[in-house]
């Protein structure tokens, strides 16, 4: 069985761009969570789609935002980039509430 | 709001030695689990195992295994019969148990991680 697929595995922006990012859960997971992870703020809860429906929210500003599609994938966008958004966007995806989340390799976001 | 706290930035063991790692956490829930994963310098997050708040045993996966004490909120990592494969960050993550409408509105709150460096 195929992991989650994170694409891309890189990406070099500009301040001010937009960026998205695409996360391809486990076949048959429905929840894909998204996390940051900097060396300053450690891995940060950015939020967590189920069935196409948002339904967690971390504490990031509106420039972050996401959505899931029918098949699951789920993609994340984020608008007017700062220096500060640099950092390893992980994608992670479960079956149910009560299993645990399997993990992407994530996409590696540079600002300059 | 859950906090997760590692208070060992860095540890090093020796191969086929024996090495626990801590974790500690504050929640006001009483149904919720708790995971440890490990991150090899690939990135990937790795889930190296679980436990349900509910259950008063111990989980153990091979060389892995947890001491769990839900009154203290502590549930620390034993690792043992280090072997090289084992150097990582390892991250202490919590995650609030199902909803009364059955799905989880959970999310993973990871404590700040521990860098494990196994001597040859």
């Amino acid at each position: 069985k195929a992991g989650v697929t994170q694409t891309p595995r890189y990406l070099i922006k500009t301040r001010g761009q937009q960026v998205t990012l695409s996360c391809s859960p486990i076949s048959g997971h429905r929840s894909v969570s998204w996390y940051q992870q900097t060396p300053g703020q450690g891995l940060q809860f950015l939020f967590e789609y189920f069935s196409e429906t948002q339904r967690n929210k971390g504490n990031f500003p509106g420039r972050f935002s996401g959505r899931q599609f029918s098949n699951s994938r789920s993609e994340m966008n984020v608008s007017t980039l700062e220096l500060g958004d640099s950092a390893l966007y992980l994608c992670a995806s479960s079956l149910t509430g009560d299993q645990p989340q399997h993990f992407g390799d994530g996409t590696r976001l540079s600002i300059l | 709001a859950q906090t997760v706290t590692q208070s060992q930035p860095e540890m090093s063991v020796q191969e086929a030695e024996t090495v626990t790692l801590s974790c500690t956490y504050d929640t006001s829930e009483s149904d919720y689990y708790l995971f440890w994963y490990k991150q090899p310098p690939s990135r990937q997050m790795i889930l190296v195992i679980r436990q349900e708040a509910y259950k008063q045993q111990n989980a153990t996966e091979n060389r892995f295994s947890v001491n769990f004490q839900k009154a203290a909120k502590s549930f620390s990592l034993k690792i043992s019969d280090s072997q090289l494969g084992d150097a990582a960050m390892y991250f202490c993550a919590y995650r609030s148990a199902l909803n009364a409408g059955g799905t989880s509105y959970g999310k993973l709150t990871f404590g700040q991680g521990t860098i494990l460096t196994v001597h040859p």
